[in-house]
C-alpha cells in the first residue's frame, strides 16, 4: 500500500512570513500532484510534477519533486491570509492518486 | 463550462439506512472518481467508473457500490450505513489516460452524516 506523509500537520503563521511543507514516501511515484482546499470546497489543483528534481513556480509557491520521486515540498514565500487552506499532496497510482492527510495553514494578517 | 456538480450538498442519515449521491462530471470529461474524506484527513479512494465499468476500487466493503450512466454522469450508493461513514464525499472527473497532466476536478462534495 502506498502512503504519503505529510508535516507539519498544522502551521499558524504571521502575513509576510515564508514556509514549507513537506510530503514524503517509501514509494516511487510516476507524478505527484499539490492541492489547495478550503473549508466547504472540494480540493483545488496547484501543480503537477512528473520528473524527479523538477521545480515548479507558481506566482510565490515553488515546488519541489524530489530526485527520486519519493518526496515533494511545497514553499510559499510572503504567505498571505488568502493561503490558507488545507494543503494535500497526491502521488499517482494507476489511473488515481493516493492522498497524503494534509498540512492545514493558516495565515494571520 | 460548468465544472463538477455534486447533489446533495448535505444530508443526514441514520444507522442501517441506504444513500445515494450524485455526479455530474465536468463537460468533456469522461471518468468519474470518488473519494470519501473523513473530518481532518486527506481524501481516500473509493472507485473510478470510465465507460460504465468500474476501473479501480480502494479498499473498501461491498456495501459502497456505484454506477455511471451514459452521459458519463455518476452515483455512488452506500447501503447498511454506520456511524464511521460520516464524511464528506468528493467526487472528481477526468479524461480517462490523462489524469498525470493534472486534469482532475473536483466537485464541492456531499457532506453525509450518519446519526
Amino acid at each position: 500500500t502506498q502512503l504519503l506523509e505529510q508535516s507539519p500537520q498544522f502551521l499558524s503563521i504571521q502575513e509576510g512570513e515564508n514556509l514549507t511543507v513537506y510530503c514524503n514516501s517509501s514509494s516511487v511515484f510516476s507524478s505527484l500532484q499539490w492541492y489547495r482546499q478550503e473549508p466547504g470546497e472540494g480540493p483545488v489543483l496547484l501543480v503537477t510534477v512528473v520528473t524527479g528534481g523538477e521545480v515548479k513556480k507558481l506566482k510565490r509557491l515553488t515546488f519541489q519533486f524530489g530526485d527520486a520521486r519519493k518526496d515533494s515540498s511545497l514553499h510559499i514565500t510572503a504567505a498571505q491570509p488568502g493561503d490558507t487552506g488545507l494543503y494535500l499532496c497526491a502521488g499517482a497510482n494507476g489511473q488515481n492518486f493516493v492522498f497524503g492527510p494534509g498540512t492545514r495553514l493558516s495565515v494571520l494578517p | 463550462d460548468a465544472g463538477v456538480t455534486q447533489s446533495p450538498t448535505h444530508l443526514i442519515k441514520t444507522r442501517g439506512q441506504q444513500v445515494t449521491l450524485r455526479c455530474s462530471p465536468k463537460s468533456g470529461h469522461d471518468t468519474v472518481s470518488w473519494y470519501q474524506q473523513a473530518l481532518g484527513q486527506g481524501p481516500q479512494f473509493i472507485f473510478q467508473y470510465y465507460e460504465e465499468e468500474e476501473r479501480q476500487r480502494g479498499n473498501f466493503p461491498d456495501r459502497f457500490s456505484g454506477h455511471q450512466f451514459p452521459n458519463y454522469s455518476s452515483e455512488l450508493n452506500v447501503n447498511a450505513l454506520l456511524l464511521g461513514d460520516s464524511a464528506l464525499y468528493l467526487c472528481a472527473s477526468s479524461l480517462y489516460g490523462r489524469v498525470y497532466t493534472g486534469e482532475l476536478f473536483f466537485g464541492e462534495g456531499s457532506r453525509l452524516t450518519v446519526l
